[in-house]
């Protein structure tokens, strides 16, 4: 089954630095790959996704770009503010799209 | 903007005992999922269902979980004989179709004593 790594686990940067979150994952059939950001105390919400016809996406401050011959997929926060501060998760999802597997999580801290 | 809602917000329950997770995803999405959060850990996949039927599975729903849509718009987990390291927080979620973004609700944090 599928299996996605993430990492760093805890990245520190300050205010309007980037910061760059990286996964890989296992199954080349996997071809969605959404982004969710999580608050303390409340629910995953997406933030933005690719799918594998797609190298880059963007979206503002925020994108990601994702290389499937190399089977990893980045997200990329620009110009980051103290409301950035969360755990971020990649996850991977099949055709079919029922099973969608997440990275274990990304807690960001952003200094202000 | 439709949600995903879920009840209660908190359970505790005895070592041993049944309880029922109750969600209502949103009115349109076709696709439903459970997944299970133990605190500060990552988001784990426990089941999905379509068309009344459970699609996918992941090791940990064992023959202690099932899962019913009992009616049009309810959609509950039922975990049976409860353990300590049931405890956790559990996010029903929903899509409207297969490889397309989650919508999780809130979630029901299960205290087992």
């Amino acid at each position: 089954g599928e299996n996605v790594e993430q990492h760093p686990s805890t990245l520190s940067v300050q205010e309007g630095d980037s910061a760059v979150i990286k996964c890989t994952y296992s199954d080349s059939a996997s071809n969605y790959f959404p982004w969710y950001k999580q608050e303390l105390g409340k629910r995953p919400q997406l933030i933005i996704d690719i799918r594998s016809n797609v190298g880059e996406k963007k979206d503002q401050r925020i994108a990601v770009t994702l290389n499937k011959t190399a089977k990893h997929f980045s997200l990329h926060i620009t110009e980051t503010q103290p409301e950035d501060s969360a755990v971020y998760f990649c996850a991977a999802s099949e055709t079919g799209g029922f099973k969608t597997i997440f990275g274990a999580g990304t807690r960001l801290f952003v200094k202000a | 903007e439709p949600e995903v809602t879920q009840t209660p917000s908190h359970q505790v329950t005895q070592m041993g005992q049944e309880v029922i997770l109750r969600c209502v995803p949103i009115s349109n999405h076709l696709y439903f999922y459970w997944y299970r959060q133990i605190l500060g850990q990552k988001v784990e996949f426990l089941v999905s269902f379509y068309n009344n039927e459970i699609s996918e599975k992941s090791e940990i729903f064992d023959d202690q979980f099932s899962v019913e849509r009992p009616d049009g718009s309810n959609f509950t987990l039922k975990i049976r004989s409860t353990k300590l390291e049931d405890s956790a927080m559990y996010f029903c979620a929903s899509s409207d179709v297969g490889n397309s973004p989650l919508h999780f609700g809130n979630g029901t944090r299960l205290t087992v004593t």
